[in-house]
């Protein structure tokens, strides 16, 4: 069964101190990798799309990785406003509806000054 | 530039009652999708539609749930009857052609007593 799961499930960091989150997936057939923010009481707010292993994709202070079993998303020198779950989501071929997207847990951030 | 746009924001009705969400996609936009999510069981898609069509509707948990897509701007999703094990909130979102980076509204939150 396709599944994608996230780690750590919570994370509490200082201002400036540096971490990654990790997502590992299993699918049939990977068709794109997608990293999406959600803030308290708001919709999901996409970030990334990753495509093929070795793809790096960044924004500000996030940068996103991928191979052919995870993606990190790497925070440098985060900021409190980095706050925010950060969701991992993949699109496989291999289910039957090819536009839908598995997402997983998420990994709560907490920034701290 | 207007996102999807979810009405209500927040619902909260008694055990038995028909409760209807509503969701206007951004416009030019040809696909849309129905999530739901709670804490246990993160973000799950319910259905989704390509071109007011539905084409995956594996998600949607029970009969008691139905969902509509009469034109490309505005779509439902009804559950009747209510209970209390479907509160949690429900996202709509929505995908240009050719692409398949969603993007997100602010959701509903459904409370059933």
């Amino acid at each position: 069964e396709d599944q994608v799961t996230q780690s750590p499930e919570a994370l509490r960091l200082q201002e400036g101190e540096s971490s990654s989150l990790n997502c590992s997936y299993t699918v049939s057939g990977l068709r794109g990798l997608f990293w999406y923010r959600q803030d308290p009481g708001k919709g999901p707010e996409f970030l990334f799309t990753l495509y093929s292993a070795g793809e790096e994709k960044e924004k500000e202070r996030l940068k996103a990785t991928l191979t052919k079993k995870e993606s990190f998303l790497h925070i440098t020198a985060p900021k409190p406003e980095d706050s925010a779950t950060y969701l991992c989501a993949v699109r496989d071929l291999g289910n039957q509806a090819g536009t839908a997207l598995i997402f997983g847990k998420g990994t709560t951030l907490s920034v701290s000054s | 530039d207007a996102g999807v746009i979810q009405s209500p924001r927040h619902e909260v009705t008694e055990m038995g009652q028909e409760v209807t969400l509503r969701c206007k996609p951004i416009s030019g936009h040809n696909s849309l999708f129905w999530y739901r999510q709670t804490m246990m069981r993160g973000l799950e898609l319910l259905i989704y539609f390509n071109n007011n069509v539905p084409i995956d509707d594996s998600g949607m948990p029970e009969d008691r749930f139905s969902a509509k897509m009469p034109n490309a701007s505005f779509s439902t999703l009804k559950i009747q009857p209510s209970e209390p094990r479907d509160s949690a909130v429900y996202f709509c979102a929505s995908t240009a052609s050719g692409s398949y980076e969603q993007y997100f509204g602010p959701g509903t939150r459904l409370t059933v007593t």
